[in-house]
């Protein structure tokens, strides 16, 4: 299994740019969450879907921030327009829904906002 | 809401030697699944190891183990004949039956001295 798969692995951009970070989910989880890392506030919760739909987005931090799940196989997250306080390490995450206790993380999107 | 807590932002131990990281938690729940997680320098969060709050048994995962106090709300973590490859951030973290969210502490940075 290849597990969670994240793109891009680093991603420079100025600010006022858009970014969109993607998440390919482990095949057969219906659960998929977005999480961001940063020295000042830690780990946290932005928005996790079930069976792609958004089930609680109360992390996300403002409009400019908006997430998708399209498919079963497939998310972005997006943050239009970018800002230097944004630059942090964005994780996706996959779980199988009956066993929610059990999240795997991707590998991490550094965000860079000059 | 919960917390999590770990008020060692650092620890260091001599390589096979045994360090023990803290982690206290505050819920008003009573079912609830307790997790350390690793983070190398790589990034990547990796489960080392998780514990049922309905169990009174502690995890062990080969040289992790946990002491669980639940009335004391506190889920320490052990690293016995500790290795360089066990040089991470460690993160404790917590997520309520039923719910998805997992809450972190702000981790403990351990370092291994050969």
């Amino acid at each position: 299994d290849a597990g969670v798969i994240q793109s891009p692995r680093h991603e420079v951009t100025e600010m006022g740019q858009e970014v969109t970070l993607r998440c390919k989910p482990i095949s057969g989880h219906n659960s998929l969450f977005w999480y961001r890392q940063t020295m000042m506030r830690g780990l946290e919760l932005l928005i996790y879907f079930n069976n792609n739909v958004p089930i609680d987005d109360s992390g996300m931090p403002e409009d400019r921030f908006s997430a998708k799940m399209p498919n079963a196989s497939f998310s972005t997250l997006k943050i239009q327009p970018s800002e230097p306080r944004d630059s942090a390490v964005y994780f996706c995450a996959s779980s199988l829904g009956r066993r929610p206790n059990e999240q795997f993380f991707g590998p991490g999107t550094r965000l860079t906002v000059l | 809401a919960q917390t999590v807590t770990q008020s060692q932002p650092e620890m260091s131990v001599q390589e096979a030697e045994t360090v023990t990281l803290s982690c206290t938690y505050d819920t008003s729940e009573s079912d609830y699944y307790l997790f350390w997680y690793k983070q190398p320098p790589s990034r990547q969060m990796i489960l080392v190891i998780r514990q049922e709050a309905y169990k009174q048994q502690n995890a062990t995962e080969n040289r992790f183990s946990v002491n669980f106090q639940k009335a004391a709300k506190s889920f320490s973590l052990k690293i016995s004949d500790s290795q360089l490859g066990d040089a991470a951030m460690y993160f404790c973290a917590i997520i309520i039956q039923g719910a998805q969210k997992l809450v972190f502490g702000q981790g403990t940075r351990l370092t291994i001295n050969p």
